[in-house]
C-alpha cells in the first residue's frame, strides 16, 4: 500500500491563481480531512469528508474548497490564492471515527508558498 | 469546540534526560486521544493511541502516556532520551463518534548529544 499520497511536494503561486492540491489514498478509509500547519499553530483542520460525496468545514475554511467523488480522492482547491495560504498542507485519512479505529494517517505534506 | 493545550512549546534536554510533555483537553465526553511525532522535514507518525483500557499506554521507541480522566489530561513520558527524539511532538483528541480531530499546538524537543 502506498498510504495517503500528496502533489505536489512543493508549489509557489502569486497571488490571486489558482491551484489544486492533491491528495489519494489506497486504504480504502471512509474519512478524509486536510490540515495547514504553521508555526506555532498547531495542525488546524481545513475540510474534511466523510465518505464520497459528503464534505463539511473544519476550523479554517475560508479560502478553500474541496470535494470527494471517489473514496480515494480529495482534492484541495485554492481559488485566489493570498499570502496568508502559505503553509505547509498535510491530508490524512482514516476509518470512520466511532468505530475504535480513527487513527489518521497523514500524507507527506505539500509545502506551498504565495508570493 | 473541544480544545487541546500543550505547555512549554520548547524543550531543550541533554541525551539520557527524561521527558514529560502535558496535554490537556476540554471536552468532557468519551474521548480517543492521540500523540504524534513529526522528525524534522517529515509527516506526522503516530507515536501511541488510546482508545479504552489501561489508562497507561505504551507506544512506539520507548515512549508512554497515561490518560488520567479526572484531571484531562494525557501526558508523554520517555525515561531516556536519545538524540534522535529530536522532533515536535503533537497531542490530538477526538470525541467518540466525532468526526474532527483537534490538535494542541505541538512541543518542539530538542535533545542534545
Amino acid at each position: 500500500n502506498a498510504g495517503v499520497t500528496q502533489t505536489p511536494k512543493f508549489q509557489v503561486l502569486k497571488t490571486g491563481q489558482s491551484m489544486t492540491l492533491q491528495c489519494a489514498q489506497d486504504m480504502n478509509h471512509e474519512y478524509m480531512s486536510w490540515y495547514r500547519q504553521d508555526p506555532g499553530m498547531g495542525l488546524r483542520l481545513i475540510h474534511y469528508s466523510v465518505g464520497a460525496g459528503i464534505t463539511d468545514q473544519g476550523e479554517v475554511p475560508n479560502g478553500y474548497n474541496v470535494s470527494r467523488s471517489t473514496t480515494e480522492d480529495f482534492p484541495l482547491r485554492l481559488l485566489s490564492a493570498a499570502p496568508s495560504q502559505t503553509s505547509v498542507y498535510f491530508c490524512a485519512s482514516s476509518y470512520s471515527p466511532g468505530q475504535g479505529r480513527n487513527e489518521q494517517f497523514f500524507g507527506p505534506g505539500t509545502r506551498l508558498t504565495v508570493l | 469546540a473541544q480544545s487541546v493545550s500543550q505547555h512549554n512549546h520548547h524543550v531543550i534536554l541533554s541525551e539520557a534526560a527524561s521527558l514529560e510533555l502535558g496535554c490537556n483537553y476540554s471536552y468532557g465526553g468519551t474521548v480517543n486521544l492521540f500523540w504524534y511525532v513529526q522528525y524534522p522535514g517529515q509527516h506526522l507518525q503516530l507515536l501511541l493511541k488510546y482508545f479504552s483500557g489501561d489508562p497507561l499506554v505504551k507506544g512506539i521507541k520507548g515512549f508512554e502516556a497515561e490518560f488520567i480522566k479526572s484531571k484531562f489530561s494525557f501526558n508523554l513520558r520517555k525515561p531516556s532520551v536519545q538524540w534522535s527524539d529530536t522532533a515536535e511532538y503533537f497531542c490530538a483528541v477526538i470525541p467518540y463518534g466525532n468526526n474532527r480531530l483537534a490538535f494542541g499546538k505541538g512541543n518542539q524537543v530538542v535533545v542534545i548529544p
